[in-house]
Order: structure tokens, then sequence, then C-alpha cells
């Protein structure tokens, strides 16, 4: 069955650190994938998406994901952390499946950014 | 562009009575709309599909007379919460997508249910 993996829950940072999140993702077919945030009592925002072209993908708020088919993964980025970036983060792939198109979403990773 | 509004934001209902969630594209035309569910601390979870004007497509395990679901119109779907139990209780989102590609969904603030 097709499958979205996120490596880490929860993640602790401190502010300026660096920021990889790992996602995987399970089907061969073609997807569009996304990136999503969650901050504390808000609605599902999106950070960026790779539909097609360059496999890197710069999104709002200095985040960048970086697609690579080979090993079926679209791993998010951020060169130096924010406080503010303290959220939920979810990765999500877009199958084409039964006709209709499906989104399905990895557990999420729970972020912390202490100043 | 593509704003998704759900109304309400929040409901409490009690134990047995039936609710129902208003999805609303505001400045496209949303020929399909997803419906999920998302438990604390949990991601969101695909309950159904639904495109204008036909019977929408529950994922396995979702009970489709419970969870009602009318896209009656290219801007509007509602999702009925028949019967409620406080196992109901949920963050309900809904999402919309135009037709064709690239197929990106926008989603809506979510409603808060409590079954009391």
């Amino acid at each position: 069955a097709q499958s979205v993996s996120q490596h880490n829950h929860h993640v602790i940072l401190s502010e300026a650190a660096s920021l990889e999140l790992g996602c995987n993702y399970s089907y061969g077919g073609t997807v569009n994938l996304f990136w999503y945030v969650q901050y504390p009592g808000q609605h599902l925002q999106l950070l960026l998406k790779y539909f097609s072209g360059d496999p890197l993908v710069k999104g709002i708020k200095g985040f960048e994901a970086e697609f690579i088919k080979s090993k079926f993964s679209f791993n998010l980025r951020k060169p130096s952390v924010q406080w503010s970036d303290t959220a939920e983060y979810f990765c999500a792939v877009n199958l084409f499946s039964g006709g209709y198109n499906k989104l399905i979403f990895g557990a999420g990773t729970r972020l912390a950014v202490h100043p | 562009g593509a704003v998704v509004s759900q109304h309400p934001s929040w409901v409490i209902c009690k134990s047995g009575t039936s609710v129902k969630i208003e999805c609303r594209s505001l400045d496209f035309q949303a020929t399909t709309m997803f419906w999920y569910r998302q438990f604390p601390k949990q991601s969101l979870m695909l309950m159904a599909t639904s495109n204008e004007g036909s019977k929408a497509t529950y994922e396995q395990g979702v009970e489709k007379d419970k969870f009602l679901i009318n896209h009656a119109s290219l801007t509007l779907s509602t999702l009925t919460v028949t019967s409620a139990h406080p196992e109901d209780s949920s963050f309900y989102i809904c999402s919309a997508s135009r037709s064709g590609p690239p197929n990106e969904q926008y989603f809506g603030p979510g409603t808060r249910l409590t079954v009391t």
C-alpha cells in the first residue's frame, strides 16, 4: 500500500540551528509532493510543493526541499531556524489512484525551537 | 486566490444528535472536495472524496451512513455526522481542488467537533 514516512516524530533545536526533516514515500508512479505546516492552534498551511522540473524547490519562510526520485525522498530543510518555526510539519504525497487524486499524509514531525 | 472556508469553526453537540459542517471554496470552482479527520497530535486521515454531482467515495473503514457527504455545487460540500457519539469528537478538515492538473488541494481552517 502507498505510504508516507516521516522519520522524526519530535525534533528539538536551538535557534539558528539547521533543520532537516526526512520524508520518504512508497509509490512507483507519478507523484506530486508537498510540505505543510501547522502552527499551534492554526490550520494547515502550504510550505512548498513539487510537481515537476527542478527537484530543489524553495518555499515560504526560507524553507526548501529536494526531491530525489531514486530514493523516493522529499526532505525539508532550513539553514537557520527561528523560534517562530515551532510547529508541526507534514509531508504529503498526491497519488493518482482509482480514477481520482488522493493526498496521503505522513505522521507529522513536531518541531520545537528554543530561543 | 484559492480560499476555502469552513463553518462552523467549532461545535459542541449532544450524543445522538446530528451536526452539519460546511466547506466552501470562496474564489474558485471546486470540482473535487476532500474531507479529513485529525485526532489530537496525529496526522490527517482522508475520510472521503466527493466530486460535484456524484456520490462520495469513502475510504476503507469510514461509515458512509454515519458521515454523510453532499457536494451539491462547485463551491459547497457538506459533511453531516449523524447520531454523533463522543468518539466522533475530532478536528474535521476539508480541502478543495480545481479540475485538471496540477491537482493541488487548498485546505480549510477546520472544524472542531466535541460530542458530549
